[in-house]
């Protein structure tokens, strides 16, 4: 069975800051991964899907990087804002219609 | 236009009611899903349809019965609700399957509270 962890659960750092978040898994048979934020008492945002067969994404200052051998995901936040605090979630499908596992996300705060 | 939305946002009932939450998504979508956030903010599947079908039913009790009237809608029911039932459910839909078709999109989450 699929488990996903997310380190460290909770991180503080001064804005403008380079920053990464990191999720493992077990089971290397991953079809996407994928990572949101989630603002408090609201949905959650997609940020970047890596299929599979891919290393990395980029969208603005976020890179998220897959490494299927090793079960490792991370999220790299360039030049932290205030505005990036929320909960970073990481999430796996097996394919198909499976639903995500997720981690238990990393709640990060950015100091102004 | 919200691309998934959840009805509705707060649900505040006695243990033993029966309820319900809509879940609507205009994105066209095949596949939607149901997703439990406990009071510990872990996150975890309930329920996947695909075209009006049932794929997946993670262990959750039988009192909880998604229905799916059609492709845009998936509800989920709830007889004899239980205290331990208060969480954010969240309803989330995706293309289908196969690559970037698996992005999943999340509406905004129904806070339901059993007194």
């Amino acid at each position: 069975k699929q488990e996903v962890t997310q380190i460290p659960a909770a991180l503080s750092v001064p804005e403008g800051e380079n920053l990464v978040l990191n999720c493992s898994f077990t089971d290397s048979a991953i079809y996407n991964l994928q990572w949101f934020r989630q603002d408090p008492g609201k949905g959650l945002t997609s940020l970047l899907l890596i299929q599979s067969s891919q290393r990395e994404q980029t969208s603005g200052r976020l890179n998220a990087s897959l490494d299927k051998s090793s079960g490792r995901s991370t999220l790299y936040i360039a030049a932290s804002q205030p505005g990036d605090s929320a909960t970073y979630l990481c999430a796996l499908t097996g394919g198909g219609a499976d639903g995500l596992t997720f981690g238990k996300g990393t709640h990060l705060i950015i100091q102004p | 236009d919200t691309a998934v939305s959840q009805t509705p946002k707060y649900l505040v009932t006695q243990m033993g009611n029966d309820k319900s939450i809509k879940c609507e998504q205009n994105l066209g979508h095949d596949t939607m899903y149901w997703y439990k956030q406990d009071s510990k903010k872990f996150l975890k599947i309930m329920f996947s349809y695909n075209n009006k079908e049932l794929i997946i039913n993670e262990t959750v009790p039988n009192r909880f019965s998604p229905k799916s009237p059609d492709k845009a809608h998936l509800n989920l029911h709830i007889n004899s609700l239980e205290l331990g039932d208060s969480a954010v459910y969240f309803c989330a839909s995706s293309q289908g399957s196969g690559g970037s078709k698996n992005i999943q999109y999340f509406g905004a989450g129904t806070r339901l509270s059993v007194l």
